[in-house]
């Protein structure tokens, strides 16, 4: 199956500071990715749907200038947390969706990247 | 607004059993309800996907089904494994292609 990558894996810093995670798929492209966080025995919460080209879609209550996503390329999207809060600390997971033909389509999950705010 | 929710939360099984996982939705239009497994710290692996249209799909030791007028699904796994212990999360895909989750079950199976 398609492979979607996450980076970094995992990262800790400071509070007040800004963290950048890129989402890749690795062997195919998707116009369409998508940004969710999970908390601790929680399940997954979308935050947004990132498009090529233009403006990601925030969920209710997902702060757009403080979660930047940018999806420059059919291969890259980025999540940028900005002013890092501890209450930011999550584990940020994205996935890429594909189109097959006829239609249908499947999402495929990075593995997903793991902040600390100190 | 679409609200999945999943019973157990937890379930601790001795290795061999089957069981079922249940999953239930508000809103029974939906595009396809799909089951997937989560390692602690890991992100997700998609198990089975059934389309609105289906009723059930079948993968190896896994069988989910789908009552999408009842707002159901049910995953059922036989003859459980240790290594079948994860997460189990099911999600209901509604319009644009977005995702809603249950909170899932953490199943343990025991050798």
């Amino acid at each position: 199956g398609a492979v979607v990558s996450q980076h970094p894996s995992r990262v800790i810093c400071k509070s007040g500071t800004s963290v950048k995670i890129e989402c890749r798929s690795l062997d195919f492209q998707a116009t369409t990715m998508f940004w969710y966080r999970q908390f601790p025995k929680q399940s997954l919460m979308l935050m947004a749907t990132s498009n090529e080209g233009s403006k990601a879609t925030y969920e209710q209550g997902v702060e757009k200038d403080k979660f930047l996503i940018n999806h420059a390329s059919l291969t890259l999207s980025t999540l940028t947390v900005t002013s890092a809060h501890p209450e930011d600390s999550s584990f940020y997971i994205c996935s890429a969706r594909v189109l097959h033909l006829a239609g249908a389509e499947t999402q495929y999950f990075g593995p997903g990247t793991r902040l600390l705010v100190l | 607004k679409q609200e999945v929710t999943q019973i157990p939360a937890a379930l601790s099984v001795p290795e061999g059993e089957n069981l079922v996982l249940n999953c239930s939705f508000t809103d029974s239009a939906i595009y396809n309800l799909q089951w997937f497994r989560q390692d602690p710290g890991k992100g997700l692996t998609s198990l089975l996907l059934i389309q609105s249209s289906q009723r059930e799909q079948t993968s190896g030791r896994l069988n989910a089904s789908l009552d999408k007028s009842s707002g159901r699904s049910t995953l059922y796994i036989a003859a459980s494994q240790p290594g079948d212990s994860a997460t189990y999360l099911c999600a209901v895909e509604t319009s644009g292609s977005r995702l809603t989750f249950g909170e899932g079950t953490q199943l343990t199976v025991n050798p």
